[in-house]
């Protein structure tokens, strides 16, 4: 069955940086775009990035762009988020998602990201 | 970018109830609108694809409708599991965009 499995969440200062991974599994990971997709606390669902199924094609939410770097290894089946100069607004559960044709159809379970000093 | 606005944001309801859930875009999306259910502490579920396309497994009390800019989420007989928050995304072009969520909330 399809998996997605986020890791890499936790604290950090302002200013700071953290890499956040994505593990799939029961499915040609290789066939699929991907995407990132936050939730702050108590608030709705904000699509952050998406890559091509074989990394040629990237695009950014405006809030994240020149500060988020999304990337994937196919041979290793994983999505990866670089994050560098956090804010306190970036504090949220983060969601790796499996796309298709526009909808998500499989999400992970998230990994929290708290930036605070 | 498409604004999406959901209406209302708190709908109480009782179980047998039937609800419609709003989501307006602000400019033509065609059809290419899904639904998602959240739970507290969960990932959102895919409802619905395609404005009206119950996605494989969803009940059948659950259905969409609309193009253009206007679509509803009804559910025709409200069940204990389907308290939750609902989103409507546009995916007619980018970036995706969300609506603020509906929260179905025991009457």
């Amino acid at each position: 069955q399809v998996q997605l499995v986020e890791s890499g969440g936790g604290l950090v200062k302002p200013g700071g940086s953290l890499r956040l991974s994505c593990a799939a599994s029961g499915f040609i990971f290789s066939d699929y775009y991907m995407t990132w997709i936050r939730q702050a606390p108590g608030k709705g669902l904000q699509w952050l990035s998406y890559i091509s199924s074989s990394g040629s094609t990237i695009l950014y939410a405006d809030s994240v762009k020149g500060r988020f770097t999304i990337s994937r290894d196919n041979a290793k089946n994983s999505l990866f988020l670089q994050m560098n100069s956090l804010r306190a607004e970036d504090t949220a559960v983060y969601y790796c998602a499996r796309g298709l044709n526009g909808y998500y159809n499989y999400w992970g379970q998230g990994t929290f990201v708290t930036v605070s000093s | 970018d498409i604004q999406m606005t959901q209406s209302p944001s708190t709908l109480s309801a009782s179980v047998g109830e039937r609800v419609t859930i709003t989501c307006r875009a602000s400019e033509s999306i065609s059809r290419w609108l899904a639904w998602y259910q959240q739970k507290p502490g969960k990932a959102p579920k895919l409802l619905i694809y395609k404005a009206s396309t119950l996605e494989s497994g969803v009940p059948s009390r659950f259905s969409g409708s609309g193009s253009g800019t206007d679509f509803t989420l009804t559910i025709s007989s409200l069940q204990p599991d389907d308290f939750a928050t609902y989103y409507c995304q546009q995916y007619d072009s980018f970036p995706r965009t969300f609506g603020g969520g509906t929260k179905v909330e025991i009457k």
